[in-house]
């Protein structure tokens, strides 16, 4: 296992609602990359956290909001939840590097189903 | 933004045999290409990675070669195992731009079927 934890494990909402995940990163780590990855398919960048900041967004919606603590854990927060918006929700965590190239090792993910 | 495509995206192979799976990259500055397994319900797993600098690693079983000039790296399986099933996907980060320093790009993903 890889050390990265998340929560909740499931999760159901229904649509206009505002969800909450939770992401604690390993041991060493201090950035927090999240991905939305829909059934069949492959992970999708979100964002990514370094040093309490965002750094670097994928394609989504200003809806995706996220934090990071001062402990490099870390939350992904939508509102106004969509169908579309139900999805397997992985966090990952790494050590930043100069050259971009540091590995992320994913949490056990967070599945959403927006009814 | 780092493109990625990955084929194919079902194989099926018999126990003991070969896998390979290929994966295709757009931005010429990438440098780091992992690769990660998926077992039906559970977190991607970072199974090998290499970096710009080599053309192949190794590790048991598993092994990845990467063409900078072609911009492609394949993943391979030897001696292809039931529990070597699941989804494998490739990806890149893409550092054309600082926007994509540190994401992932990720194939399409691969199901590969180890029949015994």
């Amino acid at each position: 296992e890889t050390g990265v934890t998340q929560s909740p494990t499931h999760l159901i909402k229904t649509r206009g609602q505002q969800v909450t995940l939770r992401c604690s990163s390993q041991s060493g780590h201090n950035t927090v990359s999240w991905y939305q990855q829909a059934l069949g398919q492959g992970p999708q960048f979100i964002f990514q956290y370094y040093r309490e900041e965002e750094n670097g967004r994928g394609n989504f919606p200003p809806r995706f909001s996220g934090l990071q603590f001062p402990n490099y854990s870390s939350e992904l927060n939508v509102n106004a939840l969509e169908l579309d918006d139900s999805a397997l929700y992985l966090c990952a965590s790494s050590l930043a590097n100069l050259w971009g190239d540091e590995t992320q090792y994913f949490g056990p993910g967070t599945r959403l189903l927006v009814l | 933004g780092e493109n990625v495509e990955q084929h194919p995206s079902t194989l099926s192979v018999q126990e003991g045999d070969s896998a390979v799976i290929k994966c295709t990259y757009s931005d010429s500055a990438s440098n780091y290409f992992p690769w990660y397994k998926q077992e039906l319900g559970k977190r991607p797993q970072l199974i090998i990675d290499i970096r710009s600098n080599v053309g192949e690693k190794k590790d048991q079983r598993i092994a990845v070669t990467l063409n900078k000039t072609a911009k492609h790296f394949s993943l391979h399986i030897t001696e292809t195992q039931p529990e070597d099933s699941a989804v494998y996907f490739c990806a890149s980060p893409g550092l054309g731009t600082t926007d994509s320093w540190g994401k992932l790009q990720f194939g399409a993903g691969t199901q590969v079927v180890v029949t015994p």
